[in-house]
């Protein structure tokens, strides 16, 4: 079945370190794929998303290239702030399947000043 | 604003009783989901509707579960006879149905509401 692994919180960096959260799925087919980032005391939105193989979806000065051949979408940022602390999901959405989420556990990121 | 509202934010029940949600999706939007969260997990999907027909269910939804969405707007989950183990946030987000002819791929972000924390006791 279609299924998302996202690497184990919490993550604690300083402010301006650099962030990669590491997602692999399985998935039969190809599916979308999507970061979703839950703020404290708010609802989900959705950070970015990739459709196709190689391609890049970027937000907020996030990155993730959706890698077939690892079946890989990674979360990267190059300098985070105080404002990124935040729970991180990794999901997907698998063709037929009516864009019905699949979601990773999240992984809690904590920036300190 | 026009987003995905939830009724209620939160609901302190005894073990037993049933309970009523309510999601309001964002009016253009014909699609609907109801999805679990418990702490420290990832959502999970329970059911779909386009319009007004609910096309999918997941395994988690059991018999004491059932969602309606009458006319294609507002949606409601019942629980009955609540366990502790049904203790979750039970979030509902909504989207567009379009077609994405280009990728053949249905890409389109789903919006989520701030969610109802259910804790039976």
């Amino acid at each position: 079945g279609n299924s998302v692994t996202q690497m184990e919180g919490p993550v604690t960096l300083s402010e301006e370190a650099f962030l990669t959260i590491n997602c692999t799925y399985t998935a039969t087919g190809y599916p979308s794929l999507f970061w979703y980032v839950q703020y404290p005391g708010e609802g989900l939105q959705l950070l970015l998303k990739a459709t196709k193989a190689d391609d890049k979806g970027s937000n907020k000065g996030f990155e993730a290239t959706y890698r077939k051949e690892t079946t890989s979408f990674h979360l990267e940022k190059g300098s985070v702030q105080v404002s990124d602390s935040a729970v991180y999901f990794c999901a997907l959405s698998a063709l037929g399947g009516y864009n019905k989420l699949i979601f990773g556990a999240g992984t809690r990121l904590a920036v300190h000043p | 604003d026009t987003g995905v509202s939830q009724d209620p934010r939160h609901k302190i029940t005894k073990r037993g009783q049933n309970v009523t949600f309510r999601c309001d999706p964002i009016s253009e939007h014909n699609r609907l989901y109801w999805y679990r969260q418990t702490l420290g997990q990832g959502p999970e999907f329970l059911t779909y509707f386009q319009n007004e027909a609910q096309l999918e269910k997941s395994r988690l939804l059991s018999d004491r579960f059932s969602a309606e969405r009458p006319k294609g707007s507002f949606s409601t989950l019942e629980i009955q006879r609540t366990e502790q183990g049904d203790s979750a946030m039970y979030l509902c987000a909504s989207s567009p149905s379009p077609w994405d002819s280009v990728s053949g791929s249905d890409s389109y972000e789903q919006y989520f509401g701030p969610g109802t924390r259910l804790t039976v006791t």
